[in-house]
C-alpha cells in the first residue's frame, strides 16, 4: 500500500491562510481530511477531494491534482490549532492515513 | 443523530485476547460499512479493519490476529483481537463509513475511542 506524506508541522498567524500538502495519493482515489484536537476523536473536514460535510466552515477547502492533495484553511483562527490527517484508499481495499500535520496558530 | 458508543479502557497482558465493542445508533446500521482505526500514544492514525456487508478488509499489520464483525440484532460493531503485543497499545476508534465508490469511501462519524494498554 502506498504511503501518504504530510509535513510534520505548519504554522500561521490569525487571519492568514495556510496549506497542508499530502503527497502519494493515487490519481484514481479521492482524499479525505480529518481534524483532531488533543484528547478528542478525529472529525471529518473534507471528503471526495473537495467536499465539506454539513457544519464545516467554508474557511476549509481542498484540492487534488495528480498524486498531491492539499488542504487550505483561510482566515486562520485559534480554534483551528489541531492535528490534520489526509486519508486515501491505498489500493487493494485498504485505507492509508498520512502521518499527520500539527498546525500551530501563532 | 449518529452516535457510536465505545466500551471503556482496558489493560491486558501480552498474548491475551480481547473484544472491543461499538454500539451504533441514529442510522441504519446495516446500510453502511464500518471500520476500526487505531492511534498509538503520541502517534498518527492507522486504519485497522473494515466490514461492508459480508466482506471484511484488514490492514497487513493485523490480518490473522484481528477479526471485525457486527451484531445486527444489537447494532454493535466488534473487533476481536488476539495474541496482543505491546505495539497494539493504542486508542481504538470505531467509525462509520460513507461514499459512492468503495475506493473513495470516507469516515464520517467516529466514536470517542477505547484505550487498550498491553503490558505485563
Amino acid at each position: 500500500q502506498s504511503a501518504l506524506t504530510q509535513p510534520a508541522s505548519v504554522s500561521g498567524s490569525p487571519g492568514q491562510s495556510i496549506t497542508i500538502s499530502c503527497t502519494g495519493a493515487s490519481t484514481y482515489n479521492l482524499v479525505s481530511w480529518y481534524q483532531q484536537h488533543p484528547g478528542e476523536a478525529p472529525q471529518l473536514m473534507i471528503y471526495e477531494g473537495n467536499e465539506r460535510p454539513s457544519g464545516i466552515s467554508n474557511r476549509f477547502s481542498a484540492s487534488q491534482s495528480g498524486n498531491t492533495a492539499s488542504l487550505t484553511i483561510s482566515g486562520l483562527q485559534a480554534e483551528d490549532e489541531a492535528d490534520y490527517y489526509c486519508c486515501s484508499n491505498g489500493g487493494g481495499l485498504n485505507w492509508v492515513f498520512g502521518g499527520g500535520t500539527k498546525l500551530t496558530v501563532l | 443523530e449518529v452516535q457510536l458508543l465505545q466500551s471503556g479502557g482496558v489493560l491486558v497482558q501480552p498474548g491475551e485476547s480481547l473484544r472491543l465493542s461499538c454500539a451504533a445508533s441514529g442510522f441504519t446500521f446495516t446500510a453502511f460499512a464500518m471500520s476500526w482505526i487505531r492511534q498509538a500514544p503520541g502517534k498518527g492514525l492507522e486504519w485497522v479493519a473494515a466490514v461492508d456487508g459480508e466482506q471484511t478488509y484488514y490492514a497487513d499489520s493485523v490480518r490473522g490476529r484481528f477479526t471485525i464483525s457486527r451484531d445486527k440484532s444489537k447494532n454493535t460493531l466488534n473487533l476481536q483481537v488476539s495474541r496482543l503485543r505491546s505495539d497494539d497499545t493504542a486508542i481504538y476508534y470505531c467509525a462509520k463509513m460513507d461514499g459512492k465508490l468503495i475506493e473513495n469511501w470516507w469516515f464520517d462519524f467516529w466514536g470517542r475511542g477505547t484505550l487498550v494498554t498491553v503490558s505485563s
